[in-house]
């Protein structure tokens, strides 16, 4: 079965910038999607269409994708950012099953 | 104003059936390229995509649990229901429903309800 793959965890100081990466077999084909997902809480969307970012979301999130590799790309990142971080994509087969990746843990101290 | 809330069941037994609805407000499942869709999140583990049901009646499962899976709609009253056959103490997990809708290529979660606890339990 289709699978991404994210680093398990993602360290950054204050005001630094963080890059969370999921990589994928059909990522040049289909468009990755971001999720944060703070202690608790339901998941929210952070970044669609691989660079796009959702009404409401902080100009410091940002989004990139080239290759088999999408990047979350968090630009003077801040405490409050500290947060699970999810890709999702589907496989090229045209069947509409989704995958998540295995979650990036992003910690900002 | 697009809103999503599961209910169902805290706690289940082993072998029992689970069924879940999404009750959602804010868009119509009649309109071209909605979908409602179904999560879980395992207690410390990554979210787990299962099922989708699309505004055309299409349906997609997760392969691994799609003998177990059945998601189905009623428009008229806004409701997305799942089931779960044959639940085991593994299918303990938070449970959420999302609207999914059209982008560039594919479809995606853009919102979220807040999640329902099953507990699989003797």
């Amino acid at each position: 079965s289709y699978e991404l793959t994210q680093p398990p965890s993602v360290s950054v100081s204050p005001g630094q910038t963080a890059r969370i990466t999921c990589s994928g077999d059909a990522l040049p084909k289909k468009s990755a999607y971001w999720y944060q997902q703070k202690s608790g809480q339901a998941p929210v969307l952070v970044i669609y269409d691989d660079t796009k970012r959702p009404s409401g979301i902080p100009e410091r999130f940002s989004g990139s994708s080239s290759g088999t590799m999408a990047t979350l790309i968090i630009s003077g990142a801040q405490v409050d950012d500290e947060a699970d971080y999810y890709c999702y994509s589907t496989d090229r087969s045209g069947n509409h099953r989704g995958v998540f990746g295995g979650g990036t843990k992003l910690t900002v101290l | 104003q697009v809103t999503l809330r599961e209910s169902g069941p805290a706690l289940v037994k082993p072998t029992e059936t689970l069924t879940l609805t999404c009750s959602f407000s804010g868009f119509s499942l009649t309109t071209d390229g909605m979908c409602v869709t179904w999560i879980r999140q395992s207690p410390g583990k990554a979210l787990e995509w299962l099922a989708r049901i699309d505004w055309d009646d299409d349906e997609h499962y997760t392969t691994s649990l799609e003998t177990r899976l059945t998601i189905s709609k009623d428009t008229s009253k806004n409701q997305v229901v799942l089931t779960v056959t044959n639940m085991d103490p593994v299918d303990t997990a938070t449970y959420f429903c999302a609207r999914m809708v059209r982008g560039n290529n594919n479809y995606y979660m853009d919102v979220w309800g807040k999640g329902t606890t099953v507990t699989v339990s003797s």
